[in-house]
């Protein structure tokens, strides 16, 4: 069965530092991989994907993620944290075995300290 | 830019009693899905919808839940007899195709049953 696991409920910068948010997936077919932002009382939205093509994926405001196959990981990066990046953060896998359906990770919160 | 919107954003509701959260997916969208995300939870898969017939369900979809697709435009999910443990956020999301795509999130109902 595929699944999404997200180290780390709460992540903690300061404005200006490295965003690092770790996702890690288990999938028996090659993967399409998502991740989502979730604003405070709003839906999610989609900040990037991966679906076999660049392993190095940009996008928006900033986020990118790397695809490694070896480690099973699509972890989501941003060079300089922005008080505006503080929200929930989804990575999803979807299950390309059925109707595509995203199984979600348990999300991880973004703080960023002034 | 097109949106998938929902309605109502809360419901308030007496367990016992049937409620129905509406969807007004993506104008050219075929794939419509349902998620919820109990409070402090990850986001769960419920069911996914396709050429007017349900492709996929998940066990939280059990007898109590249905959905359908009335009139070309709109994409619900009834709830039958609520109980205590439906109070979660609902959220409706739509694509144009499967596998890669981007699955278009509305902003949400939040169900509370009491």
């Amino acid at each position: 069965a595929q699944s999404v696991t997200q180290l780390g409920s709460h992540v903690s910068v300061s404005e200006g530092a490295l965003v690092l948010l770790r996702c890690n997936y288990s999938s028996s077919v090659p993967p399409y991989l998502f991740w989502y932002v979730q604003y405070p009382n709003q839906g999610l939205q989609l900040l990037l994907k991966y679906t076999s093509a660049a392993t190095l994926v940009k996008g928006i405001n900033g986020f990118e993620a790397e695809f490694k196959k070896s480690e099973t990981s699509f972890h989501l990066t941003k060079p300089s944290a922005h008080m505006s990046d503080a929200a929930e953060y989804f990575c999803a896998v979807s299950d390309r075995r059925s109707s595509y359906k995203l199984i979600f990770g348990s999300g991880t919160r973004l703080l960023v300290r002034p | 830019e097109p949106e998938v919107t929902q309605t109502p954003s809360h419901q308030v509701t007496q367990m016992g009693q049937e409620v129905i959260l509406r969807c007004v997916p993506i104008s050219n969208h075929l794939y419509f899905y349902w998620y919820r995300q109990i409070l402090g939870q990850k986001v769960e898969f419920l069911v996914s919808f396709y050429n007017n017939e349900i492709s996929e369900k998940s066990e939280i979809f059990d007898d109590q839940f249905s959905v359908e697709r009335p009139d070309g435009s709109n994409f619900t999910l009834k709830i039958r007899s609520t109980k205590l443990e439906d109070s979660a956020m609902y959220f409706c999301a739509s694509s144009s195709q499967q596998g890669g795509e981007t699955q278009y999130f509305g902003p949400g109902t939040r169900l509370l049953v009491l």
